[in-house]
Order: structure tokens, then C-alpha cells, then sequence
């Protein structure tokens, strides 16, 4: 089955730690996303990545870190300079070419900071 | 700047009793808004892309609308199971090389048998 994965689903961090969460994707997707998601707001972008060995910031990369070293993954390191980083972390794909737009979401990493 | 409005914030509803969600959005040029429901825990499980005013998409008991400035998702006798939360995003053309989506805050609905 193609999709995408996420793990851990859910992650519990002590503060002044760093931690990764793990994206793979086998729809053959060039473009790779990250969100946050927080109680009662809308999905906000951290970073982005359309090809291999690139990525940009999005609306609020600080106190994150990604890689893109194979099509098929994308991790995100949730670094301790992240001052409030509990909340849902989401990844999702989308395919190359015209016309094509739609992002296609992974089932989630909940990261609680205790 | 890009932005998105979902109204109501929580809806609730009888089973059968039909509705509409609201998207209010401004942006720079549409490029397509996009509908995804969400259940408590999960990922966004994509619905539909709207690309033009006037165009209109169906799934089952859910219809998508969209003119210039809003979209419409009417559901139709809805179940117990439509319960969920419901996001709307839209592309922007203009300065969006990397196809990002801009989201709502959501609507939360839930049907009651």
C-alpha cells in the first residue's frame, strides 16, 4: 500500500532535549511538508522541501531542523531552542507536475514536552 | 498576507438535518482551495480541489462550492460517521513556488443519532 508513515505516534520530551520525527513516504513524491497543528488552530507550516538535498523555512521554522538526503524521507528534529514545542506534528507529500496540488497528509506525531 | 475563516467554529446536528460550512479567504490569486476532514488523533484525509468560481465537486453526501471570496460544503442528511473536523486551505499563485497551503482554524461538526 503507498502512503505515508510517521513514528513515533506519540513522543514525550524533557525539556533542554532535542528530538526527531521520522516521515517516509513510498508515493514517489518530489515535495515533502511539515505542520503544527495546536488545539483549535489551523495547520502552520514549519518547513518545506521540493527536491532531494533542499528545503525552505516556513511560517515558523525557529527551533526546528530538517534533512532531506532521499526522496522518500523527511525528518524533522525538534530542537530545545523550540520554546513551546508540545503540540500535533504533521507530514504530508505531494506529487510533481501541472495541475497536480493536492498534499496528502501522514496519521501524526503527538510530541508532549514534560 | 493570505488568510482563511471557517464558520461556525462548532456545529452540531441531528442526524438527517442538512447544513453548510462556511471558508471565507483572501489571497493573491487562487491557484485551487482544497477541503480535508479530519478525525480526533489522525492526519487530514483529503476531499476536494476547487480551482474556479462556480465550480462545485460531490462525495457522497458532501457538496463543495466556491465563488470569488468564500466556499460552501453542504452536507446532505448527514450520519453519526460525517462527525469531524473540517479544514479548508487555499493555494496562492502568486509568489507560491513551493505550493504551500495556507488553513483555517476549522470547523468541528458533530452529528447526533
Amino acid at each position: 500500500d503507498g502512503g505515508i508513515t510517521q513514528s513515533p505516534k506519540y513522543l514525550f520530551r524533557k525539556e533542554g532535549q532535542n528530538v526527531t520525527l521520522s516521515c517516509e513516504q513510498n508515493l514517489n513524491h518530489d515535495a515533502m511538508y511539515w505542520y503544527r497543528q495546536d488545539p483549535g488552530q489551523g495547520l502552520r507550516l514549519i518547513y518545506y522541501s521540493q527536491i532531494v538535498n533542499d528545503f525552505q523555512k516556513g511560517d515558523i521554522a525557529e527551533g526546528y531542523s530538517v534533512s532531506r538526503e532521499k526522496k522518500e524521507s523527511f525528518p524533522l528534529t525538534v530542537t530545545s531552542a523550540q520554546k513551546n514545542p508540545t503540540a500535533f506534528y504533521l507530514c504530508a507529500s505531494r506529487a510533481a507536475g501541472r495541475g497536480i496540488n493536492e498534499q496528502f497528509f501522514g496519521p501524526g506525531t503527538r510530541l508532549t514536552v514534560l | 498576507e493570505d488568510q482563511v475563516t471557517q464558520s461556525p467554529e462548532a456545529l452540531r446536528l441531528q442526524e438527517g438535518e442538512s447544513s453548510s460550512l462556511n471558508c471565507s479567504y483572501t489571497v493573491s490569486g487562487l491557484r485551487g482551495l482544497f477541503w480535508y476532514r479530519q478525525d480526533p488523533g489522525k492526519g487530514p484525509e483529503f476531499l476536494f480541489t476547487l480551482y474556479s468560481a462556480g465550480e462545485e465537486k460531490e462525495k457522497e453526501r458532501l457538496k463543495a462550492t466556491l465563488t470569488k471570496k468564500e466556499s460552501f460544503l453542504h452536507i446532505t442528511a448527514p450520519k453519526p460517521e460525517d462527525s469531524a473536523t473540517y479544514l479548508c486551505a487555499v493555494q496562492a499563485q502568486v509568489d507560491n513556488a513551493g505550493n504551500m497551503l495556507t488553513f483555517g482554524g476549522g470547523t468541528r461538526l458533530m452529528v447526533k443519532p
